[in-house]
């Protein structure tokens, strides 16, 4: 079963615009990390937010985590075409060893 | 970087055929996963292996089996292929069992069961 949901499930936006993408999660975890995914091609990670972090940065990119409401947040600000991907969020449990369980993913889509 | 060699991009078989997906890694992790993906199911977890000759199910091992014989190889094996097989199979490898790592992914094998 998927212990991450994304929402929403596709996005579609201009350049320049901001996008943001949502997970839930149903148990406590130890961390959240999240892929991008270019069509037909492999997940590459992101970033990773422990479960004592609250918000984190990279780039153009912005995590929150709320453990209180299970759910997590990804900002991808003044977006490119080159943006264009799958993105998913994936949980490592507090009671499931280091196993990642992954959401379903937002396809995002970025128009020039 | 870490590079994670999935063997083939594409694979198109026979339901009944054994048909085996390689996945080499050159960064001496030894965590190795396999999984498959499917639209509206995400990623779904077949097996995984801690290190050389170790193994362990997943939450879909059913019709699959998996062979690591060497630290950088991680095998998946159908033992007789079904039509219901047909996916696209990701690979990836990890750093010791330390849970703040992630996963480095392989490009994918999309297999077609005919």
């Amino acid at each position: 079963s998927q212990q991450g949901e994304e929402d929403p499930q596709a996005l579609s936006i201009q350049e320049g615009e901001n996008a943001t993408m949502n997970c839930s999660y149903k148990t406590s975890i130890n961390n959240l990390q999240w892929y991008r995914q270019n069509s037909g091609r492999g997940l590459v990670h992101l970033i990773l937010i422990r479960s004592n972090e609250r918000e984190k940065h990279s780039g153009r990119l912005r995590v929150t985590l709320d453990t209180s409401k299970k759910s997590s947040s990804l900002l991808i600000t003044a977006s490119r075409a080159a943006d264009t991907a799958s993105y998913f969020c994936a949980t490592v449990p507090n009671n499931a060893g280091n196993m990642l369980t992954f959401g379903g993913g937002t396809r995002l889509m970025v128009k020039p | 970087d870490v590079k994670v060699t999935q063997s083939s991009r594409y694979l198109v078989k026979r339901t009944g055929e054994k048909v085996f997906l390689e996945c080499v890694q050159d960064m001496d992790h030894e965590n190795m996963f396999w999984y498959r993906q499917d639209p509206g199911l995400g990623l779904r977890l077949i097996y995984f292996s801690y290190d050389v000759k170790m193994k362990e199910k997943g939450d879909i091992p059913e019709g699959y089996s998996v062979s690591r014989e060497k630290k950088e190889r991680f095998s998946l094996i159908l033992e007789s292929a079904s039509t219901n097989q047909t996916s696209m199979y990701l690979c990836a490898s990890k750093r010791v069992l330390i849970r703040n790592q992630p996963q480095h992914f392989g490009d994918g094998t999309r297999l077609s069961i005919l």
